[in-house]
């Protein structure tokens, strides 16, 4: 299995503080994504890549950002975080090597925005 | 343009059998499969390429018509262990945005 680690684990913060989420990988995969997962909503995608600073965005990318300068990084920030925004986030990869194919996730961070 | 599932939640018995549906407004490429246990991430079930192409997974089966924009996965024999949120993912053609459906709930009793 590919090795992810998103860090922080939980996190609580205040409305309106900048907040970034990291997700870490160790094998090199091309394509990373970004979700949120909210009771009767599911997965959402916020962002994804598909390479080194290639990035773009997904279905609920207002309030957010990413950043990819290294092949094993991708950032999540919340430029002022809102409690809409209180949410458990979720890392994946392409596990395949395509994209797309067998996503394989972190596990996750806990979000909560007071 | 988030792929519906139906039911949303059921409950079954050990042993018996359950079909989940995921149904999607627009063309599909391909399907994959997920289930997450409570608390933790979501893991790879299988994929389906083709239309009409059939796979298996223990007693875990799942089907793919292209042209009814439909999949729909098999669960036989039900085990304690299959108890999860099952959801199907996507590629939205001509775009590279991998969506997931909307989960089903599925509980299983002894």
């Amino acid at each position: 299995d590919a090795g992810i680690t998103q860090s922080p684990r939980h996190k609580v913060t205040e409305t309106g503080t900048p907040v970034t989420l990291r997700c870490h990988q160790t094998e090199n995969h091309r394509y990373m994504y970004w979700y949120r997962q909210d009771p009767g909503h599911g997965l959402r995608l916020i962002h994804y890549s598909y390479g080194v600073k290639d990035t773009d965005k997904g279905e609920v990318s207002d309030g957010y950002s990413v950043s990819r300068s290294k092949t094993e990084d991708f950032l999540l920030t919340l430029e002022s975080a809102t409690s809409s925004q209180t949410s458990v986030y979720f890392c994946a990869i392409s596990e395949s090597g395509q994209i797309n194919e067998k996503l394989f996730f972190g596990s996750g961070t806990q979000l909560s925005v007071l | 343009q988030q792929p519906v599932q139906s039911p949303q939640a059921v409950i079954l018995r050990e042993g018996e059998d359950a079909v989940i549906n995921c149904s999607s407004s627009k063309a599909l490429y391909s399907v994959h499969w997920y289930r997450q246990k409570h608390g933790e991430a979501p893991v790879f079930l299988m994929i389906l390429l083709k239309g009409g192409e059939q796979k298996g997974h223990d007693k875990i089966s799942a089907s793919f018509n292209e042209k009814k924009q439909q999949s729909s996965l098999y669960l036989t024999a039900s085990q304690l262990s299959y108890s999860g949120t099952y959801f199907c993912g996507t590629e939205i053609r001509g775009t590279y945005k991998y969506i997931f459906g909307t989960g089903t709930r599925l509980k299983v009793l002894a």
